[in-house]
């Protein structure tokens, strides 16, 4: 099973700023098939980022993916106050899909 | 539009039965698999299981094989997760979620149901 560990934790920013979180494999990701997702309290998942940096329908471009192999990074550029949130990563090269356990960034 | 709807909060006892379900619509049901997802209060995100509701083909993870079990029926566009006998430490939040797979073997999720809360309490 590949395990997922995101960093940090909880990130702390304030509105404007930039956050950087990151997802970290224990085996290689191949072929990129790493997702990003943001989850709201009391909401569905919803999809952000497909095959590590392409975005989905509709999310805006101060979101960004990047990385390979294990070392995988979710970048918002300006954090609005919509974006903040827990975020998870998930890998779907092999069975079974797994999923980071979240980066939680907060209003500073 | 792709909606994914799911049946109500269910409130049940150690040891009784539950099918929750997940409409699809808005999209081509037959031809899209479908995965289940746990959270657990408080907690992150586990993927259960997925099924392609055109010839109900399952794939489960380990950590929920003979847990639960999948199905769907694609003449009512609808897939389902059941259970035969709850434990408390069923309690949780699911969600139903399209499953995509642009050329690889398996899936990220697009689209996702609302959830639904299911609660076993004594």
């Amino acid at each position: 099973e590949i395990v997922l560990t995101q960093s940090p934790g909880t990130l702390s920013l304030s509105p404007g700023e930039r956050a950087t979180l990151s997802c970290r494999a224990s085996q290689s990701v191949t072929s990129d098939y790493l997702a990003w997702y943001q989850q709201k309290p009391g909401q569905a998942p919803r999809l952000l980022i497909y095959a590590a940096s392409n975005r989905a329908t509709g999310i805006p471009d101060r979101f960004s993916g990047s990385g390979s192999e294990t070392d995988f990074t979710l970048t918002i550029s300006k954090l609005e106050p919509e974006d903040f949130a827990v975020y998870y990563c998930q890998q779907y090269t092999r069975s079974p899909l797994t999923f980071g356990g979240g980066t939680k960034v907060e209003i500073k | 539009e792709v909606q994914l709807v799911q049946s109500g909060a269910e409130v049940k006892k150690p040891g009784e039965s539950l099918k929750i379900s997940c409409q699809g619509s808005g999209y081509s049901f037959t031809t899209n698999w479908i995965g289940w997802v746990r959270q657990m209060p408080g907690k992150g995100l586990e993927w259960m299981g997925i099924v392609y509701p055109d010839d109900s083909d399952i794939r489960y993870s380990p950590s929920f094989q003979g847990q639960v079990t999948i199905s769907a029926d694609k003449s009512i566009r609808i897939a389902y997760l059941q259970w035969t006998s709850l434990k408390a430490s069923d309690t949780a939040m699911y969600y139903c979620a399209r499953g995509r797979n642009l050329g690889s073997s398996w899936y990220y999720f697009d689209f996702w149901g609302q959830g639904t809360l299911v609660t076993v309490s004594s």
